[in-house]
C-alpha cells in the first residue's frame, strides 16, 4: 500500500514554461513533506520542505504547494531549464518517524 | 564539508552471496537511513540509525541489517542474497529527525548498486 504517490512516471515541458510535478498521500499524520532530485548515477539531492503548517514554501524558481485537505503537493519549477531534467521524488513523514518517498516522477526540459 | 560517502560504488555477487555495504554520513550527523531503490518503486526504508541504535525499520525481512559506529559511520549487511535484492543501496545522514528543515534535510551518498546474478 503506497501512501505516497505520484502518478505521473514522466512529464515533458518546453524550456521556458512552467514545470508541475504532484504528489498524493494516504496518510494524514504527515506532518513535514520534502522534494528531491535526483540525477543518474547520483545521490537524491535535497530541493525544498514544507511543514504542514503552511501551504506554500518558495525558494527561487522553486515553489511547492500543500493542500492538506485533499492530500495532495505540488512542486512547481517557474521558468523550466533543461538542467532540471532528472527525477523528482516526494517524502512526507510523521514527526519522529521514517520518511515515505514516492516512485518518483521524471522530468524531461526540452530546449 | 565532505558529503556522504558510499563504499563499493559497484558490487556483483551471487545469488546465496553475503554483502556489506559501508555509509560514512557527514561530520556531525547522528542519523543514518538506508534506502533500496528500485525501477518504479522508488526508494524503500530499510531502517535508520541514531547514535549506534535502531530507530526506525522499514519492512524487510531479516537478511537485511545494519549496525552503526560510535563516529557514526554505518553497515549494512545482507545474507543469502536473492535476484529480487538487485538495486541501487542509498544511504543518508542528517542532524537527526527531529523539528526543523536543518534537522530534517537528509543528505544522500551516490549509493551503491548492487547486482546479484
Amino acid at each position: 500500500d503506497q501512501q505516497v504517490k505520484q502518478n505521473s512516471p514522466s512529464l515533458s515541458v518546453q524550456e521556458g514554461r512552467i514545470s508541475i510535478l504532484n504528489c498524493d498521500y494516504t496518510n494524514s499524520m504527515f506532518d513535514y513533506f520534502l522534494w528531491y532530485k535526483k540525477y543518474p548515477a547520483e545521490g537524491p539531492t535535497f530541493l525544498i520542505s514544507i511543514s504542514s503548517i503552511k501551504d506554500k514554501n518558495e525558494d527561487g524558481r522553486f515553489t511547492v504547494f500543500l493542500n492538506k485537505s485533499a492530500k495532495h503537493l505540488s512542486l512547481h519549477i517557474v521558468p523550466s531549464q533543461p538542467g532540471d531534467s532528472a527525477v523528482y521524488f516526494c517524502a512526507a513523514r510523521r514527526m519522529g518517524q521514517n520518511f515515505v518517498f514516492g516512485p518518483g516522477t521524471r522530468l524531461s526540459v526540452l530546449p | 564539508k565532505a558529503g556522504v560517502t558510499q563504499t563499493p560504488r559497484y558490487l556483483i555477487k551471487t545469488r546465496g552471496q553475503q554483502v556489506t555495504l559501508s555509509c560514512s554520513p557527514i561530520s556531525g550527523h547522528r542519523s543514518v537511513s538506508w534506502y533500496q531503490q528500485t525501477p518504479g518503486q522508488g526508494l524503500q526504508f530499510l531502517f535508520e540509525y541514531f547514535s549506534e541504535t535502531q530507530r526506525n525499520k522499514g519492512n524487510f525481512p531479516g537478511r537485511f541489517s545494519g549496525r552503526q559506529f560510535s563516529n557514526s559511520r554505518s553497515e549494512m549487511n545482507v545474507s543469502t542474497l536473492e535476484l529480487g535484492d538487485s538495486a541501487l543501496y542509498l544511504c543518508a545522514s542528517s542532524l537527526s529527525l527531529g523539528q526543523g528543515a536543518s534537522y530534517n534535510e537528509q543528505f544522500f551518498g551516490p549509493g551503491t548498486r548492487l547486482t546479484v546474478l
